[in-house]
């Protein structure tokens, strides 16, 4: 079945460092990517997407791009605030009009001043 | 305008109760899905829901189960509690239920069986 795979472990960087958060997928057909940023005790909030190959999803400083032919989506920033500290999610939705998103495990980024 | 609202926030239960967690869609999204967070298995997809029909049901036992309304407004029924169930129970809303269509989540309902 369709599933998503995110990097292991949390991430911790210094202020105003590079952000990476890598993430693969397996589906079939053209599903659509997601990265998603759950801050503590709040649901989730769609940070970015992207619904095609080749289309780079942004929203404030993140952006990832959607990479058929290696399956990825990796989420990268250039330099992270400690405002950026949260859990991040890669997901995808399949392809064929329906809203059932595959989440990976997530990732905690903690970011120090 | 108002986003999803989940009730309550927090609830304790005991072993072989049921529960009903409530979800408000924002106005005029007719899909709703709902999510089981747990830290050892993370997000998982439990069911959709769109125009009052369940369209897609993840891999869960018979025991979860929910409906939606008219209204939009769904709920999801938890009979027979087990201990496993204690997570947070979140639920999405989106306007046309379409793959590229943005979820909107709400802050979800934290379910602990005792």
């Amino acid at each position: 079945g369709d599933s998503v795979t995110q990097m292991e472990g949390p991430v911790t960087l210094s202020e105003e460092a590079f952000l990476t958060i890598n993430c693969t997928y397996t589906a079939t057909g053209y599903p659509s990517l997601f990265w998603y940023v759950q801050y503590p005790g709040e649901g989730l909030q769609l940070l970015l997407k992207a619904t095609k190959a080749d289309d780079k999803g942004s929203n404030k400083g993140f952006e990832a791009t959607y990479r058929k032919e290696t399956t990825s989506f990796h989420l990268e920033k250039g330099s992270v605030q400690v405002s950026d500290s949260a859990v991040y999610f890669c997901a995808l939705s399949p392809s064929g009009g329906n809203n059932r998103l595959a989440f990976g495990k997530g990732n905690q980024v903690v970011v120090i001043p | 305008k108002a986003g999803v609202t989940q009730t309550p926030r927090y609830l304790i239960k005991t072993r072989g109760q049921q529960v009903t967690l409530s979800c408000s869609p924002i106005s005029g999204h007719r899909s709703v899905s709902w999510y089981q967070q747990t830290p050892g298995q993370g997000l998982q997809f439990l069911f959709e829901y769109f125009s009052e029909t369940q369209r897609n049901k993840g891999n869960f036992p018979g025991r979860f189960s929910g409906r939606q309304f008219s209204n939009s407004r769904s709920e999801m029924n938890v009979s027979t509690l087990e201990l496993g169930d204690s997570a947070l129970y979140l639920c999405a809303s989106s306007s046309q239920g379409a793959a590229n269509t943005e979820a909107f989540f709400g802050q979800g309902t934290r379910l602990t069986v005792v």
